[in-house]
């Protein structure tokens, strides 16, 4: 089955600095590759995706990187402030029949002002 | 529109015990997902329903039962409660064809 490794597990930033999150999957078929914000007491929320026939996304200041040969994703969030701080996931999935995607073990983002 | 929804938002049980967490969608979405989360662990899978009336083990199931007679509950079952139990637990929905899922707010259990 699909294994999602993310690094760091921890990661803290001055206000304004940038962050970048990794993960790596093992199966090379998988294609969908979301990322979700956890802020605290609160359910995952969905703050962008990408697939593998697209090699970058960006939505204001985050974006996402995928590199299909390395089987590596990367979500980079520019000018970050404080209210960025909170846990984030990422996973990989395969589209097509039951949508079973895989996480990673998270990341605690903590930006300080 | 509530989205997804978790009752209870906290729960205490003693070993042993048993109780039912309960998730409703209003989004009308076929899929949903029971996960735990632990500290370090990420979101783990417990059981999923594709469609009302069908559901799947998912990664971590043992000790758990589930029940989606209404395509707009999930039910998740605890019958004999353990202190490995100890996570929160959080529900999930997508369409399956979008691959979105949308979480509830989560529901802390503590077994002692």
């Amino acid at each position: 089955g699909e294994n999602v490794e993310q690094h760091p597990s921890t990661l803290s930033v001055q206000e304004g600095d940038s962050a970048v999150i990794k993960c790596t999957y093992s199966d090379s078929a998988s294609n969908y590759f979301p990322w979700y914000k956890q802020e605290l007491g609160k359910g995952s929320q969905l703050i962008i995706d990408i697939r593998s026939n697209v090699g970058e996304k960006k939505d204001q200041r985050i974006a996402v990187t995928l590199n299909k040969t390395a089987k590596h994703f990367s979500l980079h969030i520019t000018e970050t402030q404080p209210e960025d701080s909170a846990v984030y996931f990422c996973a990989a999935s395969k589209t097509g029949g039951s949508y079973i995607p895989t996480f990673g073990r998270g990341t605690s983002l903590i930006v300080h002002p | 529109n509530a989205g997804v929804t978790q009752t209870p938002k906290f729960q205490v049980l003693k070993t042993g015990q048993s109780m039912t967490l309960q998730c409703a969608q209003d989004m009308n979405h076929n899929s949903m997902y029971w996960y735990r989360q632990d500290p370090g662990m990420g979101l783990r899978l417990i059981y999923y329903s594709a469609s009302e009336g069908t559901t799947d083990k998912g990664e971590v199931p043992d000790g758990y039962n589930v029940s989606r007679l209404k395509k707009q509950n999930f039910l998740l079952g605890l019958e004999s409660a353990a202190p490995s139990q100890t996570s929160v637990y959080f529900c999930a929905v997508s369409t399956g064809a979008a691959y979105e899922q949308y979480f509830g707010p989560g529901t802390r259990l503590t077994v002692t």
